[in-house]
C-alpha cells in the first residue's frame, strides 16, 4: 500500500532564510509524488510534482523539491522565506506499481514565516 | 471561471438531515473525487469515480452515497448527518496525461449540530 508521512506538524521559519517541509514515503513501486499549498479558506493548489527524470523539481512560487529514491524523500525547499508562504503544505504519492490511480495525501505540515 | 467548482461553500444542518454537496467542473476530466479534511488527519478519500458508470468507495465511505449525474457533475449526499461528519470537503478532479495531478475545488465547510 502506498503511504506517505510528513514528520512536522508545524515549521517556523524567519523571513529571508531558507525553508524546509520534509515528506517520506512508501510504495511497492515507482512513485509520483506531489506537492499541494492551501491558504486559509481554499482549496489545494498544485505546486510541483516528480515523474520520472531530473530529481531536482521546481514548481511554482520559488519552491522546488528533491527526490531522493534511497531515502525514500521528497522535501520541499525555498531558498528565501517570504511571509505570504505561510499555508498549509501536503505531500501526496502515487504508487505506480500497484496499479494505483489514486494519491494518498499526508497530514499536512503548516507553515509560519515570520516577519 | 473557477475550473472546479462547489456548491454550497457553508453549510449549517442538523443532525438525522439529509444533505447534498455538488461539484462541477469544466476541466473536462473523466475522473472525480470527494475528499474531507479534518485538523491533523489530512486529506482523506470519501468517494472517486473514472467515469459515469464507475464509481468506488474510497477511504472512509460509510454514511455517504454520491452521484455521477454526468462527466462534468458529481455529488456528494449524507443520507442522515451526523455531528463527526462536521468537516470541510473537497471535490477534485485528475487527468492521467498530467500523471493524475489533481484539481481542487473550493471547499464546502459543513457543520452538523
Amino acid at each position: 500500500a502506498q503511504s506517505v508521512a510528513q514528520p512536522e506538524d508545524q515549521v517556523n521559519v524567519a523571513e529571508g532564510n531558507p525553508l524546509t517541509v520534509k515528506c517520506t514515503y512508501s510504495v511497492s513501486g515507482n512513485p509520483y509524488l506531489f506537492w499541494y499549498v492551501q491558504y486559509p479558506n481554499r482549496g489545494l493548489q498544485f505546486l510541483l510534482k516528480y515523474i520520472t527524470g531530473d530529481n531536482l523539481v521546481k514548481g511554482s512560487y520559488g519552491f522546488e523539491a528533491e527526490f531522493n529514491k534511497s531515502q525514500t524523500s521528497f522535501h520541499l525547499k525555498k531558498p528565501s522565506a517570504l511571509v505570504s508562504d505561510s499555508a498549509l503544505y501536503f505531500c501526496a504519492v502515487r504508487d505506480t506499481g500497484a496499479g494505483s490511480y489514486q494519491l494518498t495525501f499526508g497530514k499536512g505540515t503548516k507553515l509560519s514565516v515570520i516577519p | 471561471d473557477a475550473d472546479v467548482t462547489q456548491t454550497p461553500r457553508n453549510r449549517i444542518t442538523k443532525t438525522g438531515k439529509r444533505i447534498m454537496l455538488e461539484c462541477s467542473q469544466t476541466k473536462g476530466h473523466d475522473r472525480m473525487y470527494w475528499y474531507r479534511q479534518d485538523p491533523g488527519l489530512g486529506l482523506r478519500l470519501i468517494y472517486y469515480s473514472f467515469d459515469v458508470k464507475d464509481i468506488n468507495k474510497g477511504e472512509i465511505s460509510d454514511g455517504y452515497s454520491v452521484s455521477r449525474q454526468a462527466q462534468a457533475k458529481f455529488s456528494l449526499s449524507l443520507e442522515s448527518a451526523i455531528p463527526n461528519q462536521t468537516a470541510l470537503y473537497f471535490c477534485a478532479t485528475s487527468d492521467p496525461l498530467s500523471a493524475y495531478e489533481q484539481y481542487f475545488g473550493p471547499g464546502t465547510r459543513l457543520t452538523v449540530t
